[in-house]
Formats: structure tokens, sequence, C-alpha cells
């Protein structure tokens, strides 16, 4: 079974603060996606990631940026936080090749920022 | 731009009913995926439909893909409590690894 794992459940933080959101994957999937999700607006897509050091910006990516140093892990940060990124935040890992779209899902960080 | 609708947004049924959930997209695809989301949880995939005219069942819940309508249904059959949730369709572009996701489709069933 794929295993994703988030660094937090719950976290709050106050406005301005650096903040770091990890995700680690034991299947050694190549791609790893960052989601936010707010109610009505579904799930919209921060970033990603198709290889070690390699990122690309997804629909929202202002505010945010992202690191991946070693393929199982895939880190997410927010230099400076606001309060519109109060969220729950969702990372998904993706085997990658031809056919394999299916993402598989951690159990999301519900973050406050104040 | 790859559009992602599902309709309805909520649903409320009776236990032992019947009920769809559609879900339509704008762009060519061939590949469609369903997620279950309990709620305060994370998702979990249901279905991978990976062709036109697939049709995947399991258990009271049937899903299908008509690539050339850009239409895929979640069909709900005599439905149960505990299949309360959230339901997401999520569409990749043809040939992109990225998925869109729908708004998805709050489902209440009412004993």
């Amino acid at each position: 079974d794929v295993k994703v794992t988030q660094s937090s459940r719950y976290l709050v933080k106050r406005t301005g603060e650096k903040v770091f959101l990890e995700c680690v994957q034991d299947m050694d999937h190549e791609n790893m996606f960052w989601y936010r999700q707010d109610p009505g607006l579904g799930l919209r897509l921060i970033y990603f990631s198709y290889d070690v050091k390699m990122k690309e910006k997804g629909d929202i990516p202002e505010g945010y940026s992202v690191s991946r140093e070693k393929k199982e892990r895939f880190s997410l940060i927010l230099e400076s936080a606001s309060t519109n990124q109060t969220s729950m935040y969702l990372c998904a890992t993706q085997a990658g090749g031809a056919g394999e779209y299916e993402q598989y899902f951690g159990p999301g960080t519900r973050l406050t920022v104040t | 731009e790859l559009k992602v609708e599902q309709n309805p947004l909520f649903l409320s049924m009776q236990e032992g009913k019947n009920y769809t959930i559609y879900c339509n997209y704008s762009t060519t695809s061939d590949r469609l995926y369903w997620y279950r989301q309990d709620p305060g949880k994370s998702l979990e995939s249901l279905f991978v439909l990976l062709s036109n005219g697939a049709v995947k069942q399991e258990g009271r819940l049937m899903a299908s893909l008509d690539t050339k309508a850009r239409l895929s249904t979640l069909h709900i059959t005599a439905a149960v409590h505990d299949l309360s949730a959230t339901y997401f369709c999520a569409v990749d572009g043809f040939g992109n690894e990225k998925l869109t996701f729908g708004t998805g489709t709050r489902l209440t069933i009412i004993p």
C-alpha cells in the first residue's frame, strides 16, 4: 500500500511567520503534488514536482515555494504566512510513467493563520 | 484551460434510493478518477476510468465514462448511510499528469 504522511494534522501560525509543511512517501513515486482545499473551491494545485530538485508551478503558486531535495520528501513553504492562506493542505503522490496517473493523498494539514 | 464541473453540488437522499452524480469536463481526455472524502479526512481513490465506455463497480457505487460526451457518472444504488461523504471527480489533460478536480458533491444519506 502507498503510504503518504504529512508532518502535522493541525497547525496554528501567526501572520508573517515562515511555515514549513512536509510530505513523505514510501513508494518511490516520481511525482509529488501540493494542493490546497477550500470550501466551494475544490482542490487547487499549488506546486508539483516530477523529480528531485524539479518543480513546476500549479494554478495558485503565489505566496508559496517548494523544495524537493530527496525523492521521498516534498516540502511546501509559506515564506510569510497570511490569513488568506488558512486552509487544508493536501499532499499527493503519483507513480509517473505512461498510464499511471492515479494520485494518492496524505491525511492533510489544516493550517490556521491568525 | 481544463474545467471540470460536477452536479449536483449537494445531494440529500433517503436510504434505499438510487441517484447519479454527474461530472462534465471541457477538453479531450480519456482518463477520469473518482475520489471519496469523509469529513475532516483526506481523499480516497474509488475508481480509475481509463478509456471510453469504461465501467467500474464496487458495492453500491458504479462509475462510467463517455469520452465523446466528456461525461462521467457515479451511480449510487440503494443508498446506505455510510455512503455519506463528498465525492470528487478529476480529469487529467490529455498526456498531462496533472489532475484537475471538480468542486465535489456532498452526499448526505438520510435514514
